[in-house]
Formats: C-alpha cells, structure tokens, sequence
C-alpha cells in the first residue's frame, strides 16, 4: 500500500491568486495523478505527472492554469493559478498501485484538497 | 467525457439490507473497479474485475461485469451504517488508459 499526504487540507482563497497542493508519497511510485471533483461531482483526470518530464494534461485543461511539479518519486505539486470561484473543488492527488506502464493497477489516494474561492 | 454512468444516484437503506449499484460504460476496457468515498475524504479502492471475470467477492462486496451489456454491479450484503458513502465505478481504456470514474451513487445506511 502507499500513504498519501497532502497539504493543505482546505484553504479559503481570492479570487486572482494562486495555491499550490503539496502531495508526498510514502514509497517511490512512477505513475502520479492529479484529479478534480467539483461539489458533488464525479472525479475528473486534470493531468499525470511524470518524474523528469512535462506533466501530461487532459483535454480542457492546460499547463498554465494547472502547473504541475514532479521533482522525484515520492513528490508532486499542482498549482491552481489565477482563481475564480469556479476553481472551488477537491483536488486529489493519487498514485497506482501496480507498476510499469501502460497503467493496469488500482489507485491510492490523497485526503484531497479542498479548496474554496471567493 | 465520463465513461461510466451509475444508477441509481442515490439509495438509501435500512441496516441490515442489501444495496446493489449499477454501473454502464461505453468502450471496451481491461478491467473496471470500484471505490469508496467517505463525506469529505479521498477515494478508497474496493475490488477490480478484470474484462475475462463475470464475478467477484471480497468480504460482503460482491461484483459481477457482463461485458456484452458493458455493464457491472455492485452488492453489499447486510449493509451497516459504516457503509454510507459515495460510490463510484472507474474503467480504464483498451489500452490501459487512465481511470475514467462514474458519477457515483450515494449510499445512506440507517441504523
């Protein structure tokens, strides 16, 4: 199993700046995602990070407004930047649990994130 | 686009019953699986079928996927309260594609 920190658990922001979510894996894991669930929503993918690359974005969202951070293998950061009130989600960082690529394993997750913008 | 669709949306149940959520997808998929979400907390994985298994058991879970209807379900068997949260259902792609998840069904389990 992994143990997935992430920091901050909540936060109230302004509309116009930026937060960055810290996540911290317990073991090394190649794969790190980072999701979106909007109040009373279903998860939606925003990016994976990859560890010495770019980050890989879904469609309709973009590095600029999600930059992403993937310094090794047990860490990772997303920025929200820019914020509007419809930013306010819960960000989750997760990790797989099996190894190797393509993704065939089950998913760990974070607490998440959730973040509320005025 | 979102992949699953579960139904119902929401189910609430008296202690002790049975609950069965339904879960359709729309492409072909290596396995599907299925999560908990506790109010306010992240996602707990529950059991994965894989597209070559009709059924599954783990403890009072049980899953079976019928891939000709590109469909699965879930029951809890003898339900408690512990049990109330939101339920969602992920599939990945054919080619072992990232985790598309339903929209989730919430689960109420009164005492």
């Amino acid at each position: 199993s992994a143990v997935i920190s992430q920091k901050p658990s909540r936060d109230i922001c302004q509309r116009g700046t930026s937060l960055t979510i810290q996540c911290q894996v317990d073991s090394q894991v190649t794969m790190m995602f980072w999701y979106r669930q909007q109040p009373g929503q279903s998860l939606t993918l925003i990016a994976t990070a990859n560890q010495g690359s770019e980050a890989t974005y879904e469609s309709g969202f973009v590095i600029d407004k999600f930059p992403i951070s993937r310094p090794n293998l047990t860490f990772s950061t997303l920025t929200v930047s820019n914020m509007s009130p419809e930013d306010s989600s819960i960000y989750l960082c997760s990790v797989e649990k099996g190894t190797g690529t393509p993704f065939t394993g089950e998913l760990f997750f974070g607490e998440g994130s959730r973040l509320t913008v005025l | 686009s979102q992949q699953g669709e579960e139904d119902p949306q929401a189910l609430s149940i008296q202690e002790g019953e049975n609950a069965t959520m339904n879960c359709s997808y729309k492409t072909s998929i290596n396995n599907l699986q299925w999560y908990r979400q506790n109010s306010g907390r992240g996602l707990v994985h529950l059991i994965l079928i894989r597209s070559n298994e009709r059924e599954k058991h783990s403890g009072r879970l049980r899953v079976t996927l019928d891939t000709s209807k590109k469909s699965s379900s879930l029951l809890i068997t003898a339900s408690r309260a512990a049990d109330t949260a939101s339920y969602f259902c992920a599939t990945d792609g054919p080619s072992g594609s990232r985790l598309t998840f339903g929209e989730g069904t919430q689960l109420t389990v009164n005492p």
